[in-house]
């Protein structure tokens, strides 16, 4: 069994470019979710899926960003014009969809990709 | 929404030695608690959880109790190594997400 995969690990950009960072989830969860995670803080919540469906987008997410899950499996975060403060660790995770009157499941996690804006 | 708050770190201990690190939670309706664990250069794993109260969640060696009437779900260790050296992030779910504490660092000397 994999776990969640997130690519790359690593990427530096300059000031006004685009990036795309990839997640493949684990492949029987139908919900995605991507988080931000800054220096001695915890992950923040941005969006999530559930299948190829959109559910929520945080108010942490401007226009410059989008997410993607087209065929209800991997996804894709796109930033459009980065900027300074979007370095971070962006992480993504991945679960089961909670059953009605039931209890939240666990979200398994990614190692993430840690983006530096220069 | 739901939040979380814990105790600020960082936490450094002896080895062997006695761990608590609190949380306590604000939410409504019945929600899930868990701790995260995050290893130096890794991604968050997920330590133990609990879905209502009174219910304890345990593994390795850590345990924490869902205290409604307390609002607070705290993290135990009886005695602590080395390897526990992490940061910790306490959850609370809600509207479908999970919403995470800031993180207590914990360092153990040997």
């Amino acid at each position: 069994d994999t776990g969640v995969s997130q690519d790359p690990r690593h990427k530096i950009t300059k000031r006004g470019q685009n990036v795309t960072f990839r997640c493949d989830p684990i492949s029987e969860h139908n919900r995605l979710y991507w988080y931000r995670q800054t220096l001695g803080q915890g992950p923040e919540f941005l969006t999530y899926f559930q299948n190829e469906a959109q559910l929520e987008k945080s108010r942490l997410l401007s226009d410059r960003f989008s997410a993607e899950r087209p065929k209800g499996s991997f996804s894709t975060l796109e930033i459009q014009r980065t900027e300074q403060g979007d370095s971070a660790m962006y992480l993504c995770a991945s679960s089961l969809a909670r059953l009605a009157g039931g209890p939240t499941y666990e979200q398994y996690f990614g190692p993430g990709t840690r983006l530096t804006v220069t | 929404g739901n939040s979380v708050t814990q105790m600020e770190g960082p936490v450094t201990l002896s080895e062997e030695a006695f761990l608590t690190i609190n949380c306590t939670y604000t939410a409504t309706g019945y929600p899930s608690l868990f701790w995260y664990v995050q290893y130096p250069g890794e991604g968050l794993q997920l330590l133990l959880k609990a879905t209502k109260a009174d219910d304890k969640g345990s593994n390795k060696g850590f345990e924490a109790t869902y205290r409604k009437e307390t609002t607070s779900f705290h993290l135990e260790k009886g005695s602590v190594q080395v390897s526990d050296s992490a940061v910790y992030f306490c959850a609370v779910s809600g509207d479908d997400k999970i919403i995470f504490g800031k993180g207590t660092r914990l360092h153990i000397l040997p």
